[in-house]
């Protein structure tokens, strides 16, 4: 019940293109899922995080969405671009601090030029 | 520049020795993290430091070993007890709280000869 399941594996997408994640969970409790980015050979940064009381998040080209009653959420980003090529990891969690955030397994993103 | 410095970037080991990698922020951040970035696992916890002079394990510390002496340290010893210790180490604090964003090093890549 603690996982977060994260697909696909990788993606690649033409230069322009939407790129779409997706993460499903189990637990009810959580509360908090944000996104984190991280390119080859560096730790991963916070992209983007939402809260259930929204279904959508928007931060220029990336888009949180997320769904309830499905327990899912995505990461769309528009427009993709070279230098959005990286893994990105979706995590969730509930109550307490950061130790309670589960991570996904991680899709590693290609933009082809 | 306030950060997270993680030292050395890459390490070798020969089985049977321990090995400690280095953590430092300069952030002032009470909550410190080290985490095992293992292809297509995403991100583990190994132990956590909430404030000075106390640490948790996390899911994976079987094999490791840290201290918290110094707000601005948290180092991570890998013992010889850990089976498979070939990954990359990634050290991150946030400043607490559930949506505390994790800010995270560059990491550190061991591998057992």
């Amino acid at each position: 019940q603690q996982q977060v399941k994260q697909s696909p594996q990788s993606l690649i997408v033409q230069k322009g293109g939407i790129s779409i994640i997706n993460c499903a969970y189990e637990n009810t409790a959580f509360d908090y899922f944000p996104w984190y980015q991280q390119f080859p050979g560096k730790g991963p940064a916070l992209l983007i995080a939402i809260r259930p009381d929204v279904s959508e998040k928007k931060e220029g080209r990336f888009t949180i969405s997320f769904n309830k009653s499905a327990k899912q959420f995505s990461l769309h980003i528009m427009d993709s671009q070279p230098g959005d090529s990286a893994t990105y990891f979706c995590a969730a969690s509930g109550q307490g601090g950061s130790e309670k955030l589960v991570f996904g397994k991680g899709t590693k993103l290609t933009v082809n030029p | 520049d306030g950060g997270i410095t993680q030292s050395p970037k890459y390490l070798f080991r020969k089985e049977g020795q321990n090995v400690t990698l280095s953590c430092e922020q300069n952030l002032n951040h009470d909550a410190m993290y080290w985490y095992r970035q293992d292809p297509g696992q995403g991100l583990r916890l190994i132990y956590y430091s909430q404030i000075v002079n106390d640490f948790q394990k996390g899911d994976i510390a079987e094999g490791y070993s840290v201290s918290r002496e110094k707000k601005e340290s948290f180092p991570l010893t890998v013992t010889s007890a850990q089976k498979n210790p070939t990954a990359f180490y990634l050290c991150a604090s946030s400043d607490g709280g559930q949506t505390g964003e994790l800010f995270f090093g560059e990491g550190s890549r061991l591998t057992v000869l």
